[in-house]
């Protein structure tokens, strides 16, 4: 089992529908949580972080956070077009040196 | 405030070659990554240096692949001799802490012929 596993897709989804991005994680202490959005060609940058089981919102953007069911999820409403890129989860596990472990990606489509 | 510094961009070797890339930490952070990040799938940690400290290079082949961070700031990595399939985006990032967010610099690309 993958320590941090993704969808890799591509989830495409039309213009202005609600996206959802899922990922599991295998270390049930695992920490803090964060979505890096990736364009092709360039670097990984921080969307969100999320550390306590809930919802956390940013303008269009929300996680989730289950930690029973070792499960976070992004969710981006009124998609558009300039979203479309690879989305990586994150996960900081704290077992033996804090390690800071990225799944594979989902790569997002918006269609116009 | 300057980001993560990275040199070179590219870069095109043949096999069994040396090469060495070089990163700049945002100014006042204490933790940098290197990652190999191979086309359609996640970065991969090969290091990760606290201060001048190694924290974690389970994942560093070390057989050909060093890093050092002298005076906790700038950092190298190199690959002597270089294979095919260390053809890949090297990314460096640092963060202010391991347990706080990333900030990451633009990648070298590295070709191996």
């Amino acid at each position: 089992q993958k320590e941090v596993e993704q969808n890799s897709g591509p989830l495409s989804v039309p213009e202005g529908a609600i996206a959802s991005l899922n990922c599991t994680y295998s270390d049930r202490v695992s920490q803090s949580f964060f979505w890096y959005r990736q364009y092709s060609g360039k670097s990984p940058e921080l969307i969100m972080s999320i550390y306590s089981n809930g919802d956390k919102e940013d303008g269009r953007f929300t996680a989730q956070l289950n930690k029973a069911s070792q499960y976070v999820s992004l969710l981006i409403r009124d998609s558009q077009p300039s979203d479309s890129a690879t989305y990586l989860c994150a996960v900081i596990s704290p077992s033996g040196t804090y390690k800071y472990i990225f799944g594979t990606g989902t790569r997002l489509k918006v269609l116009a | 405030e300057a980001g993560v510094a990275q040199s070179p961009r590219y870069k095109i070797i043949e096999k069994r070659q040396s090469v060495a890339f070089w990163c700049n930490p945002i100014s006042g952070h204490a933790t940098l990554y290197w990652y190999q990040q191979i086309l359609g799938q996640g970065p991969k940690l090969l290091i990760q240096f606290q201060n001048n400290g190694v924290v974690d290079d389970s994942q560093l082949p070390k057989d050909r692949f060093s890093a050092e961070r002298l005076k906790g700031v700038d950092s190298t990595l190199k690959i002597q001799p270089a294979k095919l399939e260390d053809s890949a985006v090297y990314l460096c990032a640092s963060s202010s802490s391991f347990v706080e967010t990333q900030y990451f610099g633009p990648g070298t690309r590295l070709l191996v012929l």
